[in-house]
């Protein structure tokens, strides 16, 4: 079936560090994935998700590219901020069922500190 | 409006006792879900409604009951609540297949 692995459960940055966060994913066909952002006591919400034409999505300095050949979608930034402090989480939009089933990955906690 | 409200924001349930969480949504969107999210887990998918049709994960398919009266209203039912219950529940719903999902700030169940 349908998976997605975040490695990292626990990242703590510098500010102004550059941000990696890990996704890989697992999927008989082409899924969507997404990257979605949970702030301490807020709902999570959708942060960024993938192009079905390999153009790279960005949103609030985040990017992420899809690369089908290792089935990855990491999540980038060139600068960490304190307000990207936040729980991470990357999904896929499973294609076998409609795209109507979203499979998450467990999250990465981000922590950036001054 | 985007917002998902989910009800009770927090729940303190006896075993064997009986457990119902509201959510609703006003953007009119055809799909609504529910997820399970444990400490160090994924969230997990328990069911979802599209339209007026109920898909449940085949693990999760004789714990969990919803109904979904209207378009905006999506329920989920546990009869006898166990230990192993305690979680957050996640409310989302999304316009159309492979659309943004819209969360609900949760509601946190714990039994005792």
């Amino acid at each position: 079936g349908d998976s997605v692995t975040q490695t990292e459960g626990l990242v703590t940055l510098t500010e102004g560090l550059p941000v990696m966060l890990n996704c890989t994913y697992q999927s008989t066909y082409s899924p969507f994935l997404f990257w979605y952002v949970q702030h301490l006591n807020e709902a999570p919400k959708l942060l960024l998700k993938s192009f079905t034409d390999n153009k790279r999505p960005e949103h609030q300095g985040f990017h992420a590219t899809l690369h089908k050949s290792s089935s990855s979608f990491h999540l980038q930034k060139s600068s960490a901020q304190l307000s990207d402090s936040a729980l991470y989480y990357c999904a896929l939009s499973d294609p076998d069922t409609g795209y109507q089933n979203f499979y998450f990955g467990k999250g990465t906690s981000l922590t950036v500190i001054p | 409006d985007t917002t998902v409200k989910q009800n009770p924001r927090y729940k303190l349930a006896r075993v064997g006792k009986p457990v119902n969480l509201i959510c609703s949504q006003t953007m009119n969107h055809d799909t609504m879900y529910w997820y399970q999210k444990k400490p160090n887990q994924a969230p997990k998918l328990l069911l979802f409604y599209y339209d007026k049709i109920l898909n449940r994960e085949a693990d999760t398919f004789e714990k969990f009951q919803s109904s979904r009266p209207n378009n905006s209203f999506c329920s989920l039912y546990i009869g006898s609540a166990g230990l192993e219950y305690s979680a957050m529940y996640l409310c989302a719903s999304s316009a159309g297949s492979g659309n943004t999902l819209y969360f609900g700030e949760g509601s946190r169940l714990i039994v005792v």
